[in-house]
């Protein structure tokens, strides 16, 4: 069975910093996607980014980058110059190809420090 | 298009009683997906529809619940004598077939608060 850990509960991070959140996956799949979502409180999740198994290159959406390590089956998040709306739970998420089931870890929740 | 709709947004029920929930997906989206998130955990998959049709339930999914999607539109999800452990946020999300990589397009959810 697939699996997705995220090892941080919490992180906090000064305004205009920059903040790694972990994640970790277990799969026998080649051919999958991962997501980041961002729940802020009290509203819909959103997708932040997403990532291609098959490709090698790390996604980027503005300030927002993973570090993509597929042998290693590591998937985090970096945040550059954090603002006060990126304070939300932060979700990492798997898909396999032709599947139809997210799969998503227990998630870390970051605060902002103004 | 204000994206996916879930109502209500709260619901408080005794034990016992049944709840039922709706959500209204993008409406260009053909596929739905219920999931279920409780206090501190990631979102859990319990089912989703093709048009009308329900594809795949999870085991999470007892006989005291049930989804359906009469017309490839809405969705309900019923719950029947609820139980504490249903207390949950549930959530609704829509994709357009073959485009679930893209990432789902998920509602607000409707907290239920099982006493």
């Amino acid at each position: 069975a697939q699996t997705v850990t995220q090892s941080q509960p919490e992180m906090s991070v000064q305004e205009a910093e920059t903040v790694t959140l972990s994640c970790t996956y277990d799969t026998s799949e080649s051919d999958y996607y991962l997501f980041w979502y961002k729940q802020p409180p009290s509203r819909q999740m959103i997708l932040v980014i997403r990532q291609e198994a098959y490709k090698q290159q790390n996604a980027t959406e503005n300030r927002f980058s993973v570090n993509f390590q597929k042998a290693a089956k590591s998937f985090s998040l970096k945040i550059s110059d954090s603002q006060l709306g990126d304070a939300a739970m932060y979700f990492c998420a798997y898909w396999p190809f032709g599947n139809e089931k997210l799969t998503f870890g227990t998630g870390t929740r970051l605060t902002i420090i103004p | 298009d204000t994206g996916v709709s879930q109502n209500p947004r709260h619901k408080i029920t005794k034990r016992g009683q049944n709840v039922t929930f709706r959500c209204d997906p993008i409406s260009e989206h053909n596929r739905l997906y219920w999931y279920r998130q409780t206090l501190g955990q990631g979102p859990e998959f319990l089912t989703y529809f093709q048009n009308e049709a329900q594809l795949e339930k999870s085991r999470l999914l007892s006989d005291r619940f049930s989804a359906e999607r009469p017309k490839g539109s809405f969705s309900t999800l019923e719950i029947q004598r609820t139980e504490q452990g249903d207390s949950a946020m549930y959530l609704c999300a829509s994709s357009l077939n073959g485009q679930a990589n893209y990432g789902y397009t998920f509602g607000s959810g409707t907290r239920l608060t099982v006493v």
